[in-house]
């Protein structure tokens, strides 16, 4: 099947810039989307870019998307404690339907 | 306000007694999906419904039943649990064209 990989870890300092990165292998995904899950909590839809797209800003966070080496990343600027959370990269292809292909997940924690 | 509920939050139960964890939407989606999260290896799909009485095995369904009898409600069912699905398990509902994943706030089982 398809495949979404993740780094596991990621350290910054406070006021840092973070960037967490994610590679998959389905080159008919349609859609990328970004998730933050908080100690305890449920998945919280951050960001999502369409395929045919380079970048996306959204304040704090930009999406680069690098579709030739099916390369994925989330920068957030100026990150700080309460950025300290799960990160998952997911993936949608037309050939899957509804399914939605989730990385292992990056574990961002923030130094003050 | 928009949401997706499950009830339990959490469970604790002995092997071969079933079990049912409800999920309602009340955001008039079509598409509903079960994931269970376990560590390392980021949110496994078990099953997913495109509408209702249409539902279709995910990565991992051995073990468990769905049912979609109204749009905004999608119980898991399992049948005779077992200590290896013990689990983190997330609820989700979408809606065509995006697909982005709205999360309950999971259920955390213990099956000993």
């Amino acid at each position: 099947g398809e495949d979404v990989e993740q780094s596991l870890f990621l350290s910054v300092r406070e006021g840092d810039s973070s960037v967490i990165n994610c590679t998959y292998t389905d080159s008919s995904s349609t859609y990328l989307y970004w998730y933050k899950q908080e100690p305890g909590a449920g998945l919280q839809l951050l960001t999502y870019i369409f395929s045919n797209m380079d970048m996306k800003q959204d304040q704090r966070l930009t999406v680069l998307l690098n579709k030739k080496d099916k390369h994925l990343s989330l920068r957030i600027a100026d990150t700080q404690t309460g950025d300290s959370a799960i990160y998952f990269c997911a993936e949608r292809s037309d050939n899957a339907g509804n399914m939605l292909t989730f990385g292992g997940g990056t574990r961002l924690m923030v130094k003050p | 306000e928009a949401q997706v509920t499950q009830n339990p939050r959490y469970l604790i139960t002995v092997t071969g007694k079933k079990l049912t964890v409800t999920c309602s939407q009340n955001m008039n989606h079509e598409y509903m999906s079960w994931y269970r999260q376990d560590p390392g290896l980021g949110l496994r799909q078990i099953y997913y419904s495109m509408n209702v009485e249409v539902t279709d095995k995910g990565d991992v369904p051995e073990g468990y039943k769905v049912s979609r009898k109204e749009k905004r409600n999608f119980p898991l069912i399992l049948e005779s649990p077992s200590p290896n699905q013990t689990s983190l398990y997330f609820c989700a509902s979408s809606q065509a064209p995006r697909y982005e994943q709205y999360f309950g706030p999971g259920t955390r089982l213990t099956v000993t």
